[in-house]
């Protein structure tokens, strides 16, 4: 069966360091979103990407984070420098169209 | 304005005791309501879609109902395996990324 896949599962980094975290979406799957979920909230939209171009992301806090889909396949989301209010589940979602939004396993961000 | 609200917060039933939870939204135009499950350190799971009122759904113990404002999902005799958290969604227009509830924190006890 087909999946979102994202790496790491698990990450733990120290305040102030860079980090990465990758996806793969479904295959076909043209438009891709990154989630982020603070424990006992539902996941909130940080960038939407259709195909290798950002359609919304207006809510993503450019100064630290950035995301990139190059060729319209892969993404990565990458944090620099990482604070502590950004420990959370960062989740990968694709799409085919209206009805058809699949989730990744997450990332587990701890910051220290 | 919170354009999703789910409720209660919390909810736990001895295994066997069927109920709701409920989704109210205040988008126009539905284009569509989603219900996923979430288990403790996974990402969503994908459960339904329903699109106009009338419409209902079912997965096992799981059905879902949608009217104009709100939807429900029914738990009939769940089991300890339905523990989790419920969310619903919904995209405000269009084809934009989906909106979500807080979601309800299930606990099924045996």
């Amino acid at each position: 069966e087909a999946e979102v896949a994202q790496s790491p599962r698990y990450k733990i980094t120290e305040k102030s360091q860079a980090v990465a975290f990758w996806c793969d979406p479904i295959s076909g799957h043209a438009t891709l979103y990154w989630y982020r979920q603070i424990l006992g909230q539902g996941p909130e939209l940080l960038v939407q990407f259709q195909d290798e171009s950002v359609v919304d992301d207006s809510q993503l806090p450019k100064d630290r984070f950035s995301a990139e889909r190059l060729k319209g396949v892969d993404s990565t989301l990458k944090i620099q420098p990482a604070e502590l209010g950004d420990s959370a589940m960062y989740l990968c979602a694709s799409s085919a169209g209206p009805g058809t939004t699949f989730f990744g396993q997450g990332t587990r961000l701890t910051v220290v | 304005e919170d354009q999703v609200t789910q409720s209660p917060e919390a909810l736990r039933l001895q295994e066997g005791e069927s109920s709701s939870l409920n989704c109210s939204y205040t988008v126009s135009g539905l284009r569509g309501l989603f219900w996923y499950r979430q288990d403790p350190g996974k990402g969503p799971e994908f459960l339904f879609t329903l699109y106009s009122a009338g419409e209902e759904k079912e997965k096992e113990r799981l059905k879902a109902t949608l009217t104009k404002k709100e939807s429900f999902l029914h738990i009939t005799a769940p089991k300890p395996e339905d523990s989790a958290t419920y969310l619903c969604a919904v995209p405000p227009s269009g084809n934009t990324p989906l909106v979500f509830g807080k979601g309800t924190r299930l606990s099924v006890i045996a």
